[in-house]
């Protein structure tokens, strides 16, 4: 079975500061992982994926087998980067998500 | 063109009615999901279908019930609804053979449904 965890609900860091947003997964299989963001009012969109090795809005994630982990950052954060961010992983048949983390960034 | 487009927007309804939601995809996707989005954000996925046909049926009432004439159209029928039923529910699309890994989704903006 496949699992995706944010352990934090709540992050709140002021602007410019860094930031890291926590994922954990298990899953038996080689993993495919990805970071959903949601603004607000606005649908879930893809930020990016493990796959792609890119930088989307100056968010990066670098899936690490060893822990289990695909966490994301962003070395200065900005107001506009409010958001809820989901973590995600492709498994059998399916997208599972994590339960979430909404950051809020201070001016 | 909106590629996922669901409706309604908004929902409101008694306790004990019957009511639908549509989805529509025009990305040519072969696999679309329901997901419910509770009052905390927790995100989860309760169906899936592939090609018309249903791949993932997660523990859901079977007052639950996706109906997908064609596979560009997903949409929800819930009978009998409950207070607890109130929630975002998202339709979302990927690109997927159904034996394998889903792709990028591609989301609908939403259904909040509200049962008073």
């Amino acid at each position: 079975a496949q699992r995706v965890t944010q352990p934090e609900k709540l992050l709140s860091v002021f602007k410019g500061a860094p930031v890291e947003l926590k994922c954990n997964y298990s899953y038996s299989g080689s993993p495919e992982l990805f970071w959903y963001v949601q603004y607000s009012r606005q649908r879930l969109q893809l930020l990016l994926r493990h796959i792609s090795r890119e930088s989307i809005k100056g968010f990066t994630a670098d899936l690490n087998k060893g822990e289990t982990s695909f966490h994301l950052k962003k070395p200065f954060a900005q107001e506009e980067d409010s958001a809820m961010y989901y973590c995600a992983l492709s498994g059998d048949n399916d997208m599972r998500f994590g339960a979430g983390t909404r950051l809020t960034v201070k001016p | 063109d909106t590629a996922v487009s669901q409706t309604p927007k908004y929902l409101v309804t008694q306790m004990g009615n019957d009511k639908s939601i549509k989805c529509e995809q025009n990305l040519g996707h072969d696999t679309m999901y329901w997901y419910k989005q509770d009052s905390k954000k927790f995100l989860k996925i309760m169906f899936s279908y592939n090609n018309k046909e249903l791949i993932i049926n997660e523990t859901v009432p079977n007052r639950f019930s996706p109906k997908s004439p064609d596979k560009a159209h997903l949409n929800l029928h819930i009978n009998s609804l409950e207070l607890g039923d109130s929630a975002v529910y998202f339709c979302a699309s990927s690109h997927g053979t159904g034996g394998g890994r889903a792709e990028k989704l591609f989301f609908g903006s939403g259904t909040q449904l509200s049962v008073l």
